[in-house]
């Protein structure tokens, strides 16, 4: 069962536009909210997160996007650069999960020039 | 350099082989995670390590085995891993009930 997906395993836009990738989560228990971005041959590092008491945080240019009604979270970053080019992962975690997180599969970003 | 080391970062190994992967911290975290990341899947988490008491996953085989010394260091120990084992092996670590972890740069194996 796997409780959080990101179902789009790819994304390309063009440099300057918005990058819109897109969350989706099951467990009603989940109450705090990641982006990780991973670069080929590095670990992932931390982006931005969220709580489950606010429905939007901001960071420069990022912007996640918390519907929790809809169980969907998402991630803005406008306008894209060529750099953000990376693999994108979700991730979810909540009291009852101590401090495990739960990733969804990753969303490969290519930003064109 | 995140603060979280691993060694090695490339890992070649027959299926009879042992070896072990090796993760340092020093950021001053209590809990250390062994992560595993095949391709298009989530992150999987293998093992947790909080406050030096060990949480597993049921579903990681018994030819992946853990060892924490103490708060700094994780180990992986692998023997008679099979070809689908091969993955990129990350380690994380985080003060236990905070949010987010800190990722090493990870281990690549390939079992052939």
């Amino acid at each position: 069962d796997q409780q959080v997906k990101q179902n789009s395993p790819s994304l390309s836009v063009q440099e300057g536009r918005i990058s819109i990738l897109n969350c989706d989560y099951t467990n009603s228990m989940f109450d705090y909210f990641l982006w990780y971005k991973k670069y080929p041959a590095e670990g992932p590092t931390f982006l931005i997160s969220i709580s489950s008491i606010k429905d939007k945080n901001e960071d420069g240019r990022f912007t996640v996007f918390l519907n929790k009604s809809a169980k969907h979270l998402s991630l803005h970053i406008v306008p894209s650069q060529p750099g953000d080019s990376a693999v994108y992962f979700c991730a979810a975690m909540g009291e009852t999960s101590g401090s495990r997180l739960t990733f969804g599969e990753g969303t490969q970003l290519t930003v064109n020039p | 350099e995140t603060g979280v080391t691993q060694t090695p970062r490339h890992l070649v190994m027959g299926m009879t082989n042992k070896k072990s992967l090796k993760c340092e911290q020093h950021l001053g975290h209590n809990a250390m995670y062994w992560y595993k990341q095949s391709a298009k899947k989530p992150l999987e988490l293998m093992f947790v390590y909080s406050l030096e008491e060990r949480v597993e996953n049921n579903s990681v085989p018994s030819r992946f085995s853990p060892e924490c010394p103490n708060s700094s260091h994780l180990f992986l120990h692998l023997h008679t891993l099979q070809p689908e084992d091969s993955a990129l092996y990350l380690c994380a670590s985080n003060l236990y009930g905070s949010f987010g972890y800190t990722f090493g740069s990870g281990t690549r194996l390939t079992v052939v």
